[in-house]
């Protein structure tokens, strides 16, 4: 089944530890990109990859890294979570720019206390 | 610089009957496609419907279609047939051909009565 897995669903923290979410797809997909979603302000970009070792900031980069080592997988880091990280995170990978949809995945529910 | 409006924080619809989410945009791409995804209570994003700024014809999936009116630079959705499984965040988002990022909306909240 053609698809995006992240992991964890769930994950509490406490601020400065470091974690990762993992992102990993099927699809030989070279597009992939991060979102993170927080009421009344719909899902913003927080980094992308056109392809591997291809990374780019988008709107929310601050606080995150990511890294592209092999073209399925995308992870996230946070290095030191702080509780504004407090979020629903989506990965999501297209197949190419442009007028392809997004894939997302399941979505980890991220909160830093 | 990409923008997508929904105006609607929240929305009723009694069952069985159509409703209009509305969803306007801004884009100086002379090419994009606009999307709407439903994310119901369970949290994943699910795509329901494209439009490419070229396509002459609104497009149709099952009970969902985007009226897209190309020169007010809206891409509204319509659900007919509400169903009480139909309730759920819907997002209007937009990608332009040039574009790495896909700009959301900030959703509406569909709730359907039964």
């Amino acid at each position: 089944e053609a698809q995006v897995t992240q992991n964890p669903r769930y994950l509490i923290t406490v601020t400065g530890k470091k974690l990762t979410v993992t992102c990993s797809q099927n699809m030989n997909h070279e597009y992939m990109s991060w979102y993170r979603q927080d009421p009344g302000l719909g899902l913003r970009q927080i980094y992308y990859s056109m392809n591997v070792e291809v990374t780019d900031k988008g709107d929310v980069p601050e606080g995150y890294k990511v890294s592209r080592k092999e073209k399925r997988n995308f992870p996230l880091i946070l290095e030191s979570p702080s509780p504004n990280q407090t979020s629903l995170y989506f990965c999501a990978s297209s197949f190419s720019r442009g007028l392809s949809g997004y894939t997302f995945g399941s979505g980890t529910r991220l909160t830093v206390v | 610089a990409q923008k997508i409006t929904q105006t609607q924080p929240g929305m009723f619809v009694q069952e069985k009957e159509a409703v209009t989410l509305d969803c306007t945009y801004d884009t100086s791409d002379p090419s994009y496609g606009l999307f709407w995804y439903k994310q119901p209570s369970s949290g994943e994003m699910i795509f329901l419907i494209y439009q490419g700024s070229y396509d002459q014809q609104n497009a149709t999936e099952g009970r969902y279609s985007l009226n897209f009116q190309k020169a007010r630079k809206s891409a509204n959705l319509v659900i007919s047939a509400s169903q009480l499984g139909d309730s759920a965040m819907y997002f209007c988002a937009m990608r332009g051909y040039n574009n790495n990022d896909m700009r959301f909306g900030a959703g509406t909240r569909l709730t359907v009565k039964p």
